[in-house]
């Protein structure tokens, strides 16, 4: 089926530097998603995209964080800086469609550990 | 707000024998429910999904009924098998907050299946 790609799996970054984290969607997909995990907790709700801009955000989507996908390349999350409370799993996904009842593919996870 | 509720972290079971992975679930609106599993290293994956009181929805062996009246939304399955070992995640998706899509998840329950 549809896969979404992911790199890198795996992340490990000092506190205050950048990062970008690399989503690439299912190619025909036109919305896109970012999700956190922190160990042992449930996936939570950062942002969705389409068409060049952000949708809609949850409040822990910081003003460190931003999203893009430049000329239909990766859709990216960059954090700039890093904080400790960052390190957690980054699900990526994408739909086709919008909606409440939408079925959103999601890639394998980034662990992100900041140090 | 919105919330999932999955309270069992893990469930262990001999092959063969049926399995229900707890799922309820707090929304003001009309509910749109999800199962999604994950397989070790691999994407979440979606399972099934529901959003009809009282209908009972099927696929690939594992099987859920929506019931507004308990808020529930449980996952079966009549015979587990090894391969059935991942971690399974319950989610909502609600129109009246989240017309883009966004996905609110549970905890996740781990399904460790032994021969």
């Amino acid at each position: 089926g549809p896969k979404v790609l992911q790199i890198p799996s795996h992340q490990i970054i000092d506190m205050g530097q950048m990062v970008t984290l690399n989503c690439d969607p299912v190619s025909n997909h036109l919305y896109f998603y970012w999700y956190k995990q922190i160990l042992g907790q449930q996936m939570e709700f950062l942002v969705n995209f389409y068409n060049g801009k952000v949708m809609e955000k949850s409040k822990l989507f910081k003003d460190q964080f931003s999203v893009e996908r430049p000329d239909g390349s990766y859709f990216t999350l960059k954090i700039q800086p890093t904080a400790l409370e960052d390190s957690a799993v980054y699900f990526c996904a994408s739909s086709l469609e919008v909606g409440v009842f939408a079925e959103q593919f999601f890639g394998p996870g980034t662990r992100l550990t900041v140090l | 707000g919105d919330s999932v509720t999955q309270t069992e972290g893990l469930v262990t079971l001999t092959k063969g024998l049926p399995v229900m992975l707890n799922c309820t679930y707090q929304t003001t609106y009309s509910p749109f429910l999800f199962w999604y599993v994950q397989h070790l290293n691999e994407a979440p994956k979606l399972l099934l999904k529901s959003s009809t009181d009282n209908k009972r929805t099927e696929h690939q062996g594992f099987y859920a009924t929506l019931h507004k009246s308990s808020s529930s939304f449980h996952l079966q399955k009549s015979s587990v098998q090894l391969s059935d070992s991942a971690l399974y995640f319950c989610a909502l998706s609600d129109p009246g907050t989240q017309v883009v899509g966004q996905l609110t998840f549970g905890s996740g329950t781990r399904l460790q299946v032994y021969a």
